[in-house]
């Protein structure tokens, strides 16, 4: 069974560089999420989708974060410019909603690195 | 509000020794409370989770409890082992196909 897939898996780049994290849902799964995880403020939600559409960006730290979902097996979330407090390690999760309370599934995530 | 309280933040236990931690909550529409697992390096990874109309769940050495009145929920480790040293997250969500509110996370040392 494969599972939430998500690349690159690190990714270390220099400020003001653009970067483009990558997700795979699990097939099936109507419902994406994407998650940012430091230290000092523990698992975050930046965004997420429902059947594609974005229902709840407002974790989104400002207008150098986008996401995209294009269709129901990938989706991008970029930034840029980049900088270094953007360092951390971004989670995609997926589910199935709609049926209930179905629980969510992570990828191995990306470990970001903006020097 | 949205927040969910976890407790404690760190945890050192023997080996063999039961491990409990508590979360508490305050958005009463909150109807499903998965408990995540996190090693080092690693994803978050489901263990066990439980929906509001249930009030314990027990899987083998772990288990569950949801008190919807008092708005808290714990997990329960029992015969702990060295492999069961990781960070866990509790969270909590209202409806399905809507984001979890995560805890800070607890960190368990088991020691041999």
């Amino acid at each position: 069974d494969a599972g939430v897939i998500q690349s690159p898996r690190h990714e270390v780049t220099e400020m003001g560089q653009e970067v483009t994290l990558r997700c795979k849902p699990i097939s099936g799964h109507n419902s994406l999420f994407w998650y940012r995880q430091t230290m000092m403020r523990g698992l975050e939600l930046l965004i997420y989708f429902n059947n594609n559409v974005p229902i709840d960006d407002s974790g989104m730290p400002e207008d150098r974060f986008s996401a995209k979902m294009p269709n129901a097996s990938f989706s991008t979330l970029k930034i840029q410019p980049s900088e270094p407090r953007d360092s951390a390690v971004y989670f995609c999760a997926s589910s199935l909603s709609g049926q209930g309370n179905q629980p969510q599934h992570f990828g191995d995530g990306t470990r970001l690195s903006i020097l | 509000g949205e927040n969910v309280e976890q407790h404690p933040s760190t945890l050192s236990v023997q080996e063999g020794d039961s491990a409990v931690i508590k979360c508490t909550y305050s958005d009463s529409a909150s109807n499903y409370f998965p408990w995540y697992k996190q090693e080092l390096g690693k994803r978050p990874q489901l263990i066990i989770d439980i929906r509001s109309n249930v009030g314990e769940k027990k899987d083998q050495r772990i288990a569950v409890t949801l008190n919807k009145t008092a708005k808290h929920f714990s997990l329960h480790i029992t015969e702990t082992q060295p492999e069961d040293s990781a960070v866990y997250f509790c969270a909590r969500h209202r409806q399905a196909g809507t984001a979890l509110i995560f805890g800070k996370g607890t960190t368990l040392s088991v020691s041999s």
